[in-house]
């Protein structure tokens, strides 16, 4: 079955440095996601992404965070200097397949990179 | 308001009976109430997933029912079994949201008992 990959797996970091959490998409799909877990919370949205663009954000989303598709694959997030406040599980989540609006709907989500911030 | 409110917030049920834990929203444009399970150190995956034009879908053991007047949902598990014990979103998108962000409850840590 497909799956959404994420690396690393967990990363520990010091406050204030710059960090790239990966994700390999399913292939076929055409939204990708980054949503955030604090240990013990809800999951909670981040970013979408579509046609090679940001296509909505919230507000956790702010001017220290970006997203890039390097490439055909990769579905990067980057958070410029990390706070304490980041620490967090980061999942990438990916969805739609040839087009079908109920393709949209079905949210895959990989197994997630554990962000501690030190 | 782009609130899912999930009730209980753990639930200990024990093997062959019915987990129930519901969801309730404000937000008429969602249309669109998926259940995601989610086990320790994994990501969350789809369980099941509801339209408001029903009042009830069901795949195995698993029920969603809705009620679209009172804008609550829930999720019903019967027979549980130790297996299913995992943590449980509900969760809802938005009619007009194309990119299919999704709205998530604060989740139910269901234990299932021997």
């Amino acid at each position: 079955e497909p799956e959404v990959t994420q690396t690393p797996s967990h990363q520990v970091t010091q406050m204030g440095q710059e960090v790239i959490l990966r994700c390999v998409p399913i292939s076929n799909h055409l939204y990708f996601y980054w949503y955030r877990q604090i240990l013990g919370q809800k999951v909670e949205f981040l970013v979408s992404f579509y046609n090679n663009e940001i296509s909505e954000k919230s507000e956790i989303f702010d001017d220290q965070f970006s997203v890039e598709r390097p490439d055909g694959s990769n579905f990067t997030l980057k958070i410029r200097s990390t706070k304490l406040e980041d620490s967090a599980m980061y999942f990438c989540a990916s969805s739609g397949g040839t087009g079908a609006l109920s393709g949209a709907n079905v949210l895959t989500f990989g197994a997630g990179s554990r962000l501690t911030v030190l | 308001q782009q609130q899912v409110k999930q009730s209980p917030q753990s639930l200990i049920v024990q093997k062959g009976g019915i987990s129930i834990i519901n969801c309730a929203y404000e937000n008429t444009a969602f249309d669109y109430f998926p259940w995601y399970q989610q086990f320790p150190g994994k990501g969350p995956a789809l369980l099941i997933a509801i339209r408001p034009d029903v009042s009830e879908k069901k795949e195995g053991r698993f029920t969603i029912s809705f009620n679209k007047s009172a804008k609550q949902f829930s999720l019903h598990i019967m027979d549980s079994q130790p297996g299913d014990s995992a943590t449980y979103f509900c969760a809802a998108r938005g009619r007009y949201n194309q990119g299919g962000k999704l709205i998530f409850g604060q989740g139910t840590e269901l234990s299932v008992k021997p």
